[in-house]
């Protein structure tokens, strides 16, 4: 099945500064590749998502990078602020015959420094 | 994106009970997931649950354990039974938006003791 894995665990950062997080995954197959926020006491909220047939988007401060080749996509987060400070998760959605399951990786801890 | 209601949004049950999870989704979904997130971990997917057939449960998983119900494209209960302190964790519900995005519920801190 699908594996999924993501790097940094914590990454500490000032406000303004940039946030890069990486992720890799195992299957070829897989074709939608979203990335939530979960704040305490709170479930996952979607931030952006890119699929498969797009090499990058962007969303304001956050963008989305796919390299298909590679088999790893990233999420940069640009003029970081403390309200972006949270856990960031990464996923993929397996196709084939795991058609719609989301696979995701181990999550960031996300500390902005104001 | 849908809209999820989940309940209870937390618990704490005495260890060899049952608690059951509800999922109201505002519109008609073909899939629904429930997803386990342990303390400080990443999400684990429990089972799929299709409206009319039988959840499909990931590796590790067990309909003895956790009996899901599926009775219309808006709702559906997860059961957690017969818990034990391992069980401590957020259970979270999760449907297929008509865009092909992911959306979660709130989720339910579960503490056994």
């Amino acid at each position: 099945g699908e594996n999924v894995e993501q790097h940094p665990s914590t990454l500490s950062v000032q406000e303004g500064d940039s946030a890069v997080i990486k992720c890799t995954y195992s299957d070829s197959a897989s074709n939608y590749f979203p990335w939530y926020k979960q704040e305490l006491g709170k479930g996952p909220q979607l931030i952006i998502d890119i699929r498969s047939n797009v090499g990058e988007k962007k969303d304001q401060r956050i963008a989305v990078t796919l390299n298909k080749t590679a088999k790893h996509f990233s999420l940069h987060i640009t003029e970081t602020q403390p309200e972006d400070s949270a856990v960031y998760f990464c996923a993929a959605k397996a196709g084939g015959t795991s058609y719609g399951k989301l696979t995701f990786g181990q999550g960031t801890i996300l500390t902005v420094h104001p | 994106s849908a809209v999820i209601s989940q309940k209870p949004s937390r618990d704490i049950c005495q260890r060899g009970t049952s608690l059951t999870i509800q999922c109201q989704v505002d519109s008609q979904v073909t899939m629904m997931f429930w997803y386990r997130q342990q303390p400080g971990q990443s999400l684990t997917l429990i089972a799929t649950a299709n409206q009319g057939s039988e959840a499909t449960y990931e590796s590790g998983f067990v309909i003895d354990k956790f009996p899901i119900s599926r009775p219309n494209l808006t709702f559906s209960t997860l059961t957690v039974s017969n818990m034990s302190p391992e069980d401590s964790s957020i259970y979270l519900c999760s449907v297929e938006d008509q865009g092909g995005g992911y959306t979660f519920g709130s989720g339910t801190r579960l503490t056994v003791v």
